[in-house]
């Protein structure tokens, strides 16, 4: 167990709205990343952080904004969601820098109608 | 451009028998790979990696293989037991730099049949 959690774990939004999940770790891990999971398209990185204010984009970054303001807590908003950003959030962690080994929270199942 | 491939996207085996998920890159500069499992309703949990410099890494009933000439590696369950039954993924680490950043394939699920 890598001490995350995630918030909220489901949610239904309407296109247009702004979304916020959260992730929070307990083991004062520097590196924290936010994933979503598709069908087809396996996990797709959306940012990543390397410390308190330092983050920086993934593979799948439009659309999404990210901030972490302290080392336990990394946040994604999604400005104004689109039906497109229905999906399976994941938030991961290393436990050592630059080690590739990460571990994953337990999921936000994220419906915009 | 899918640098990590998994094209089969899913097996049924026996229980008892060897399950063999398959995955291939296209980075000739990869040199970690890394296989999670997922179950329904949980996130991936890490199973097992391989570096480059090794061609085989064992642990228990899982080893993971990797032929760099052919940039392909393949994950071997035996024997393969109903609560292997899941979604696995392989992944490597993609971008410059020391920032852990992965690359994760489409994943196979994978059925163990009691």
């Amino acid at each position: 167990d890598a001490g995350i959690t995630q918030s909220p774990r489901h949610k239904v939004t309407e296109t247009g709205t702004p979304v916020t999940l959260r992730c929070h770790q307990t083991e004062n891990h520097r590196y924290m990343y936010w994933y979503r999971q598709d069908p087809g398209h396996g996990l797709r990185l959306i940012h990543y952080s390397y410390g308190v204010k330092d983050t920086d984009k993934g593979e799948v970054s439009d659309g999404y904004s990210v901030s972490r303001s302290k080392t336990e807590d990394f946040l994604l908003t999604l400005e104004s969601a689109t039906s497109s950003q229905t999906s399976v959030y994941f938030c991961a962690i290393s436990r050592t820098s630059g080690l590739h080994e990460q571990y994953f929270g337990p999921g936000t199942r994220l419906t915009v109608t | 451009d899918q640098q990590v491939k998994q094209n089969s996207p899913s097996l049924s085996v026996q229980e008892g028998r060897i399950s063999i998920l398959n995955c291939d890159y296209t980075n000739s500069m990869f040199d970690y790979f890394l296989w999670y499992k997922k179950y329904p309703a949980e996130g991936p949990t890490f199973l097992i990696s391989i570096s480059s410099i090794k061609d085989k890494n064992e642990d228990g009933r899982f080893t993971v293989f990797l032929n760099k000439s052919a940039k392909h590696l393949s994950l071997h369950i035996v024997p393969s037991q109903p609560g292997d039954s899941a979604v696995y993924f392989c992944a490597a680490p993609g971008g410059f730099g020391n920032t852990g950043k992965l690359i994760f394939g489409q994943g196979t699920t994978l059925q163990v049949k009691p």
